[in-house]
Parts: structure tokens; C-alpha cells; sequence
């Protein structure tokens, strides 16, 4: 069975950094693009970036670009996101969901991890 | 930008529902095939995929669900709601960068 479970959100200051980590299992990693998607409270869905399979490139929301590092470890199963200088507008639920390479929809979701960001 | 119509929806059960998705752009990829897909939210739970390009149910989703259009306008229809429709559906396009949603349409039961 797919499984993917976000960790490392939490409580932290303005200005402060965050590294999100998604654990998967179930399926062939290296196999998948795999993306990080968040959703403010109370609000819709923001894609912020995707990697590819082997992890040689990456794609990011213009917003994203410089603060927000994504990465992954294919021997681990795992998917991270380095999140820098954080912003009250950074407070969201942080979704890590897979893409079959040569396809382009978000088949599977982990659950997602809250993060707060706030003095 | 990804535009969603209506913003919230109250349907009968076994009633039909319609959402509406309408793109800046056209959504026809160079490839010949249009990236645009639907997501529901349920209450608390993170997004599942229901339709992938256009018209495709994915793995177990019911054949009350159905995707169509082509474009720049494009729709999901349930034919019979059911309680367990309740929730926020997204349209999603990944033609190009950036990937974008609409911004949801809330579905309950009258």
C-alpha cells in the first residue's frame, strides 16, 4: 500500500527555519516525481515545487524561489523541504504528493504536516 | 490563473451537481493532451484524484463522477450526489509552470 507521511512542522518564529520531511513507502521511490503542495488555514491549495526522480532537477512557485529547498534521498525513500526565513504567510499545512514519471497528475497525498509560523 | 464557479454548491442527494473550471490559457499542451484535473478535499482529509486529463476517472472513483471540456473551459459533473461527495472540489491544471489550482468549490448536502 502507498503510504506517504509528512514530519518536522511545528511552532516556529518569524525568521526562523523548518526542514519537512516526507517518508514514503509502498512503491518504487526513485520512480515518482514528487512534490511538495500547501494549503493555508482555511484557504485552497498552492503548489510550491517539485523534484524529479533521480532528483537532478527542480521546480519551484516564483514565490518559493530562494527561501524554499526541496531534495531527496531515493536510498531513504525520502522527500524534504528546507524552508528558510520563515513568514507568518508560511503558516500552512505542507502536503507531499507523488507523480508517476511521464504523467503529470498528484496520484497519492500524505497527510500533511501543520506548520506555524509566529512569535 | 485557474477560475471555479460556483463558490459553494448545496445539492439534494441523488440529485445531480455541476462545477465549473475555466482557465486563462488554453490548457492543450504541445503534445496533443490537456493537463487539467479534479481533486476533492474532504473534510479533514488531504486532496484524492478523480479525474486525470480531462475526462479520466482515476482507480475507484465512481462513475457518477465525469470530467469534460477542452481549452480553457471545463467541467465535473456528478450525476446522483451522495453524502460522501461532501467537500471541496479543485481543479488543477500542470500544462505549464507554475502548476495551479482553482481556488475550490464547496459541495454539502441540502
Amino acid at each position: 500500500e502507498v503510504e506517504l507521511v509528512e514530519s518536522g512542522g511545528g511552532l516556529v518564529q518569524p525568521g526562523g527555519s523548518l526542514r519537512l520531511s516526507c517518508a514514503a513507502s509502498g512503491f518504487t521511490f526513485s520512480s515518482y516525481e514528487m512534490n511538495w503542495v500547501r494549503q493555508a488555514p482555511g484557504k485552497g491549495l498552492e503548489w510550491v515545487s517539485t523534484i524529479t526522480g533521480s532528483g537532478s532537477a527542480t521546480f519551484y512557485a516564483d514565490s518559493m524561489k530562494g527561501r524554499f529547498t526541496i531534495s531527496r534521498d531515493n536510498a531513504k525513500s525520502s522527500l524534504y523541504l528546507q524552508i528558510n526565513s520563515l513568514r507568518a504567510e508560511d503558516t500552512a499545512v505542507y502536503y507531499c504528493a507523488r507523480r508517476p514519471i511521464s504523467r503529470r497528475e498528484f496520484d497519492h497525498w500524505g497527510q500533511g504536516t501543520l506548520v506555524t509560523v509566529s512569535s | 490563473v485557474m477560475t471555479q464557479t460556483p463558490l459553494s454548491l448545496s445539492v439534494t442527494p441523488g440529485q445531480p451537481a455541476s462545477i465549473s473550471c475555466k482557465s486563462s490559457q488554453s490548457l492543450l499542451h504541445s503534445d496533443g493532451k490537456t493537463y487539467l484535473y479534479w481533486y476533492l478535499q474532504k473534510p479533514g482529509q488531504p486532496p484524492q484524484l478523480l479525474i486525470y486529463e480531462v475526462s479520466n476517472r482515476f482507480s475507484g472513483v465512481p462513475d457518477r463522477f465525469s470530467g469534460s471540456g477542452s481549452g480553457t473551459d471545463f467541467t465535473l459533473k456528478i450525476s446522483r450526489v451522495e453524502a460522501e461527495d461532501v467537500g471541496v472540489y479543485y481543479c488543477m491544471q500542470s500544462t505549464q509552470l507554475p502548476l495551479t489550482f482553482g481556488g475550490g468549490t464547496k459541495v454539502e448536502i441540502k
